[in-house]
């Protein structure tokens, strides 16, 4: 079965640069989530998307910003890099309102992010 | 607002021994539970979840009940193997807006010793 697919894998980044993170979403799935996971920390939600617009906002930096396109897959875009935000960045999709998979959400395998 | 407490860790085990991770969780409404893993290097994995009160979520022998007169969805295994060794979290949904974030216990670590 299709699974949540994220680029890139790794990424490394000088402080003050720029990143750019993609998440595919599950074919169907309507819904998507950014979380973030610092080293040793539970995942942060960030922000989500339910068809196209934003749904919800969590504790994501005015330095960040996301969206999600035509095609449903969403893109997290992070400006004037800090030491501080190298962690794993996940995302997840769902399908809102699905019977059959409740409110379940599926994770990709996470972009971990560096900055030196 | 909606809350997750986990038992502190690092957990570590005999195999074959009797896994129990505590999980208590504050929370408005009635959210659904999870528990999530998350071996070394990858990405989180559903193991189990349940949707409303007295439901028993159930998956490659752990279980947890949603009790919502303690607040609770305990963790539990009758008898862990070494690869069950990873980070165990905790985690309700959280019903906002038509989305559905997660939010998340700070995470168990558990060594299964062979």
């Amino acid at each position: 079965a299709a699974g949540v697919i994220q680029s890139p894998r790794h990424l490394i980044k000088e402080k003050r640069e720029t990143a750019t993170l993609k998440c595919y979403p599950i074919p169907r799935h309507d819904t998507v989530y950014w979380y973030q996971q610092g080293p040793g920390q539970d995942p942060q939600f960030l922000i989500s998307f339910y068809e196209k617009m934003q749904s919800d906002k969590g504790s994501i930096p005015d330095r960040f910003s996301a969206q999600q396109f035509s095609d449903y897959h969403s893109e997290l875009n992070m400006s004037s890099l800090e030491l501080g935000d190298s962690a794993l960045y996940f995302c997840a999709s769902s399908l809102m309102n699905s019977l059959a998979e409740g409110d379940e959400q599926f994770f990709g395998p996470g972009t971990r992010l560096t900055v030196l | 607002g909606n809350s997750v407490t986990q038992m502190e860790g690092p957990v570590t085990l005999s195999e074959e021994a009797f896994l129990t991770i505590n999980c208590t969780y504050t929370a408005t409404g009635y959210p659904s539970l999870f528990w999530y893993v998350q071996y070394p290097g990858e990405g989180l994995q559903l193991l189990l979840k349940a949707t409303k009160a007295d439901d028993k979520g159930s998956n490659k022998g752990f279980e947890a009940t949603y009790r919502k007169e303690t607040t609770s969805f305990h963790l539990e295994k009758g008898s862990v193997q070494v690869s069950d060794s990873a980070v165990y979290f905790c985690a309700l949904s959280d019903l906002r807006k038509g989305a559905q974030k997660l939010v998340f216990g700070q995470g168990t670590r558990l060594t299964i010793n062979p």
